[in-house]
C-alpha cells in the first residue's frame, strides 16, 4: 500500500513559474527523498532530507520536512521545459530492510 | 546516469510462463532492491538484498524471487506470471550506510503480460 500522497496529481504551469508539490505520509520516518521520473523510465534521485532536517537546497530545488504534520514539499524555481516529468516523494522507513515507500506522484508539465 | 544497469528493456510473456529480470548495481554498493511499478502508480517494494541474503520484503507473494550473486549484481525472477504482474521493474542499488539509504534506480524493464 502507499504511504504518501502526492498533491496536486496534475500541475501545469508556463516556462518560468514556479512549481510546488506537496507530501504527506503517515508513519515514521527516516528520512524522506524526492525522485524524477520522465516518461515511465528509471527515477532519478533528486534530493534527501533527513527526519531531523527542515530545509534542503539543490540548484533550483528546495525541499522542506515538517515532521509534525507529516508533511514535505518540493519547490522548482525558474521552472523549464525540461522539468516536464512526474515527482515522487518516497519515505525511507526501516523495517528489516531500509526500503522507499512511495505516494502515488504529481505528474508536472512545463508549457512553453 | 546512476550506473545501474538492468535487463531486458521489454519483455512480452503470456500468462503462467515464468520470467528471470537482471540488474546490475552500481560500483560500490552492496544492497539492491527491487520494485514493481504498476501504470500510473509509484513504485511498490518487493525486496531487498543484501550480501546475497533477503533483507526485507513488501507485500509480494512468493512466486516472486530473487537473488543477490557476490558482484551484488540481482535476479527477479516471477513465476505463474499472471495479468496483474504487467508493471515497470525498477532495481536500485544503495551502500547502506548511517540510515542515508539513497537508492539510485536502473532505467527499469517493461514487463507485458498477455
Amino acid at each position: 500500500s502507499q504511504q504518501g500522497e502526492e498533491d496536486p496529481q496534475a500541475l501545469s504551469i508556463q516556462e518560468g513559474e514556479n512549481a510546488t508539490m506537496n507530501c504527506s505520509y503517515k508513519t515514521s520516518i527516516n528520512n524522506l527523498q524526492w525522485y524524477r521520473q520522465n516518461s515511465g523510465r528509471g527515477l532519478v534521485h533528486l534530493i534527501l532530507i533527513r527526519s531531523n532536517e527542515r530545509e534542503k537546497h539543490s540548484g533550483r530545488l528546495r525541499v522542506t520536512l515538517d515532521t509534525s504534520k507529516k508533511s514535505s514539499s518540493l519547490l522548482i524555481t525558474a521552472s523549464r521545459a525540461a522539468d516536464t516529468a512526474s515527482y515522487f516523494c518516497a519515505t525511507g522507513v526501516i523495517q528489516g530492510a531500509q526500503k522507499l515507500v512511495f505516494g502515488q506522484g504529481t505528474r508536472l508539465t512545463i508549457n512553453p | 546516469e546512476t550506473g545501474v544497469t538492468q535487463s531486458p528493456t521489454h519483455l512480452i510473456k503470456t500468462r503462467g510462463q515464468q520470467v528471470t529480470l537482471r540488474c546490475s548495481s552500481q560500483s560500490g554498493h552492496n544492497t539492491v532492491s527491487w520494485y514493481q511499478q504498476a501504470l500510473g502508480q509509484g513504485p511498490q517494494f518487493i525486496f531487498q538484498y543484501y550480501r546475497e541474503e533477503e533483507n526485507g520484503r513488501g507485500n509480494f507473494p512468493p512466486r516472486f524471487s530473487g537473488l543477490q550473486f557476490p558482484n551484488y549484481s540481482s535476479e527477479l525472477n516471477v513465476n505463474a506470471l499472471e495479468l496483474d504482474d504487467s508493471a515497470l521493474y525498477l532495481c536500485a542499488s544503495s551502500l547502506v550506510q548511517g540510515g542515508r539509504n539513497e537508492q539510485f534506480f536502473g532505467p527499469g524493464t517493461r514487463l507485458t503480460v498477455l
